[in-house]
């Protein structure tokens, strides 16, 4: 089936330091999302995104975070500077437009932070 | 007003059972209920999921139910086995775009 690609797959960082979490979404896809989650607990939105734009963000979506997708390549999630709860699992999804659009979202992976 | 309840939080049972999750929602507006099977160190994967225009869907041992002048739904799993172990999700959506939300999870085991 579609595939959702996230690099990197473990990324372990100094508190303070930046981060981008990389997310190559299904090809056709024209809406994307970023939802964090920690060890154990339950999956919390973080933003989402279309043609271009930031459509709506949570609180947990800190000034420190930014998203974007420059001329078709990676949805990129950037976290500068990080903080110690930053650490967890970041998961990118997708998900199509129009007729096609089920509401089905295609996760990636998962890209699993661990701030120190 | 935009929460989706999850429960119960654990839920153990015998091989063979059946076992049973809710979830009930809030916003109204709500058109789309995907569940989710979430084992240890991977992304969730869609199990099952149910369109508002439906009350009852089945497939493979999975039956969800949705009763929208309640804003309920639940995961019915017949004949639970070992590899059913793992943590599940429901999730709640509205128009197309506008981001899932997602239950607090719901840990099964399911014990020989």
């Amino acid at each position: 089936g579609p595939k959702v690609l996230q690099i990197p797959s473990h990324q372990i960082i100094d508190m303070g330091q930046m981060v981008t979490l990389n997310c190559d979404p299904v090809s056709n896809h024209l809406y994307f999302y970023w939802y964090k989650q920690i060890l154990g607990q339950q999956m919390e939105f973080l933003v989402n995104f279309y043609n271009g734009k930031v459509m709506e963000k949570s609180k947990l979506f800190k000034d420190q975070f930014s998203v974007e997708r420059p001329d078709g390549s990676y949805f990129t999630l950037k976290i500068q500077p990080t903080a110690l709860e930053d650490s967890a699992v970041y998961f990118c999804a997708s998900s199509p437009q129009g007729d096609s659009n089920t509401g089905q979202l295609y996760f990636g992976e998962g890209s699993k932070l661990t701030v120190l | 007003g935009e929460q989706v309840e999850q429960l119960p939080s654990i839920l153990r049972v015998q091989e063979g059972s059946s076992a049973s999750i809710n979830c009930t929602y809030e916003n109204s507006a709500s058109n789309y209920f995907p569940w989710y099977k979430q084992e240890p160190g991977e992304n969730p994967k869609l199990i099952i999921d149910i369109r508002s225009n439906m009350e009852r869907k089945q497939t493979q041992g999975l039956i969800v139910l949705l009763d929208k002048k309640a804003k309920r739904f639940s995961l019915h799993i017949t004949d639970t086995q070992p590899g059913d172990s793992a943590m599940y999700f429901c999730a709640a959506s509205a128009v197309s775009g506008t981001y899932q939300r997602f239950g607090t999870g719901t840990k099964l085991q399911v014990v020989p």
